[in-house]
């Protein structure tokens, strides 16, 4: 079956960088993008950025750009998701999710960042 | 900035039907937009509804329904059940994706 299993909750100082992961399994890792979408304590769903798994290609959303870096490892059908220069307004849970030909289905179950 | 905005609240009655709707500051929402639904309950994970305007996963319930209305993209709830009582969320594609401000359903 389908799965995204993210790593676990961070705690980090302000400042500091997060690297958080996103292992899928359960169908073919090139034939769907990667996404990234935040979402702070009581607020609405924040678009990060997208990592195409075949050649590495990211677009990320202006308000994050030069901050997050969206990586992936093939042969562990990984994404990676860093954020830098952590301030208290990023703590949030951070999601990954599967999308193809513009069709999102598949959600990981989150992570925990807070900085503090 | 392209800000994609829902309604805040909207209430509704078991058995009542109610859309919601999905707008954009930069213009008309089309097809182009491949806009998708997600519903999401307290303490979950989203959960994708609607993808390409109308497009029904195969676990989405058939009540659930996505269109395009007056320049916005829809999503209509008929014969509502208490399950669900969630947040709704629109997500559009301008290059880059953006969701919307998320609109709180309460079944009552």
């Amino acid at each position: 079956q389908v799965q995204l299993v993210q790593s676990g909750a961070e705690v980090k100082e302000p400042g500091a960088s997060v690297k958080l992961s996103c292992k899928t399994s359960g169908y073919p890792f090139t034939s769907y993008m990667t996404h990234w979408v935040r979402q702070a304590p009581g607020q609405g769903l924040e678009w990060m950025g997208i990592i195409n798994p075949i050649n590495g290609d990211t677009v990320y959303a202006p308000r994050f750009q030069g901050r997050v870096t969206l990586t992936r490892d093939t042969s562990t059908s990984t994404v990676y998701m860093e954020l830098s220069s952590l301030r208290s307004e990023d703590t949030a849970l951070y999601y990954c999710a599967r999308e193809s030909a513009f069709r999102f289905d598949f959600w990981g179950q989150g992570a925990l960042v807070a900085v503090s | 900035q392209t800000v994609v905005t829902q309604e805040p609240s909207v209430t509704v009655s078991p058995g009542g039907t109610v859309t919601l709707t999905c707008a954009s500051n930069s213009g008309p929402v089309t097809s182009g937009h491949y806009p998708n639904w997600f519903q999401q309950k307290p303490g979950q994970a989203p959960r994708a509804l609607i993808y390409s305007t109308n497009n029904k996963h195969s676990w989405t319930p058939a009540r659930f329904s996505g269109s395009l209305l007056g320049g916005k993209a829809a999503l209509t709830l008929s014969d509502v059940q208490p399950e669900d009582e969630a947040e709704y969320y629109c997500l559009l594609y301008f290059g880059a994706y953006v969701f919307g401000t998320g609109t709180r359903v309460t079944v009552l």
